[in-house]
């Protein structure tokens, strides 16, 4: 069963920075890129890029909005994927969800989303 | 950047037809824009119920169906639940890029 979950979403304050992870099970994590969405409460849902397999370079793409403060790796020998948020601000208080695919293989499955709190 | 539209909300009686869609500023969405609907209920994650316009994952309900339709691309209910009551997002893709639509509220009532 393809499973994703993501974790080390905290209450943080501004300024501070913060690495999420998304491990996956139950499918070769190598083969696939990962990608990443937001949800700020009570907003709609944010597309925030993308890291691809190894096959294509693992390479990054990240929406205008987050370009130079957000960061994907990953590490296929563990089965996870992060996204390392730099400098956070109060509007980056959302649930950061990962998915599978989303640049050479379909978007299919979901995690169930972590919650990043930034306040003072 | 482009901005993806759709129907902020729209009502369908239970066991009806409604149709929601989804348009691009750039112009006529085409299937080289890769749609995607999502569906999320409250307090759940998305789910994928469509890609590539019109292919279903093998969850995805059958009374559900997607087409590009008049310019845009379009997800049909046919034969709505109360279970579809949710919030539908479209994706589509710019280059390297995906843009969100900024979500249509299905309520079946």
């Amino acid at each position: 069963e393809v499973q994703l979950m993501e974790s080390g979403g905290d209450l943080v304050k501004p300024g501070q920075s913060l690495r999420l992870s998304c491990t996956a099970s139950g499918f070769t994590f190598g083969d696939y890129d990962i990608s990443w969405f937001r949800q700020a409460p009570g907003k709609g849902l944010e597309w925030i890029g993308f890291i691809t397999s190894k096959t294509y370079g693992e390479r990054s793409q990240y929406a205008a909005s987050v370009k130079g403060r957000f960061a994907f790796s990953r590490d296929d020998s563990k089965n996870v994927a992060h996204l390392q948020i730099n400098s956070l601000n109060t509007e980056d208080t959302a649930v950061y969800y990962c998915t599978r695919g989303g640049r050479y293989e379909l978007f299919d499955y979901w995690g169930q989303g972590s919650l990043v709190t930034v306040s003072s | 950047q482009a901005v993806v539209t759709q129907e902020p909300s729209l009502t369908v009686s239970p066991g009806g037809t409604v149709t929601l869609t989804c348009g691009s500023s750039t112009g006529a969405v085409t299937s080289g824009h890769y749609p995607y609907w999502f569906q999320q209920k409250p307090g759940q994650a998305p789910r994928t119920l469509i890609y590539h316009a019109s292919n279903k994952h093998s969850w995805t309900p059958a009374r559900f169906s997607g087409s590009l339709l008049g310019g845009k691309t379009a997800l049909t209910l046919s034969g709505a639940q109360p279970e579809d009551e949710a919030e539908y997002y479209c994706l589509l893709f710019y280059n390297d890029i995906w843009v969100l639509g900024g979500g249509t509220k299905l309520t079946v009532l």
